[in-house]
């Protein structure tokens, strides 16, 4: 399987606990986005990657989440001190930057559910 | 602040029923419209990505239209069958200032098709 691939699918943890999320591109990508989708809405920015540079970070962003991108591979998502406002799924995305029109590949997410 | 909206959020139709769904996204700076069928426990899947105003665009049953003039578009399922229930996506890609190719996603609408 060559497409967007995202680790763990779910994960339950207690609130004030520390999560990390992995995303894995399609390998040939140069753009990895993260999103977040919470119940009854549509998918909402985070934060966009080109290479290894973060270069855009979004407002729902606060200092308790983290993200990077080592080398330019796959990219992790980290959460500290996690409230249960952060319930939510979190999708990520690839895309090549000469394909015009920035087609986005999205992996099934990660399905955080904080107690 | 761009606002994608889609109408309705919901639908049950029977199988066999046509039906459309209805995308409205900001016209200024407008770059792209995208839309994702996305099932659940799988990845968003990409339907169609749009630019052109007066743009159409089909795949098998479905099918999209394009006014970006107006800032809407409309996807259309002719036939539905029961694999077409999912929540149907549409993002608004609008460039200019520091937007690397982010979209900004409607609510979804979800479909389902009874048999």
């Amino acid at each position: 399987d060559t497409g967007v691939s995202q680790d763990p699918r779910h994960k339950i943890t207690k609130r004030g606990q520390n999560v990390t999320f992995r995303c894995d591109p399609i390998s040939e990508h140069n753009r990895l986005y993260w999103y977040r989708q919470t119940l009854g809405q549509g998918p909402e920015f985070l934060t966009y990657f080109q290479n290894e540079a973060q270069l855009e970070k979004s407002r729902l962003l606060s200092d308790r989440f983290s993200a990077e991108r080592p080398k330019g591979s796959f990219s992790t998502l980290e959460i500290q001190r996690t409230e249960q406002g952060d319930s939510a799924m979190y999708l990520c995305a690839s895309s090549w930057t000469a394909a015009g029109v920035n087609e986005q590949f999205f992996g099934p997410g990660t399905r955080l559910t904080v107690l | 602040i761009l606002n994608v909206e889609q109408s309705p959020q919901s639908l049950h139709v029977q199988e066999g029923d046509s039906t459309n769904f209805t995308c409205s996204f900001p016209s200024s700076n407008f770059y792209a419209l995208h839309w994702y069928r996305w099932e659940t426990a799988k990845s968003p899947e990409a339907l169609f990505v749009m630019t052109l105003n007066g743009d159409e665009k089909k795949k098998g049953r479905i099918s999209a239209t394009l006014n970006t003039k107006e800032g809407y578009s409309y996807l259309y399922i002719k036939g539905s069958q029961p694999e077409d229930s999912a929540t149907y996506l549409c993002a608004s890609h609008n460039a200019g200032g520091t937007s690397y190719g982010k979209l900004t996603f409607g609510q979804g609408t979800i479909l389902t098709v009874h048999p």
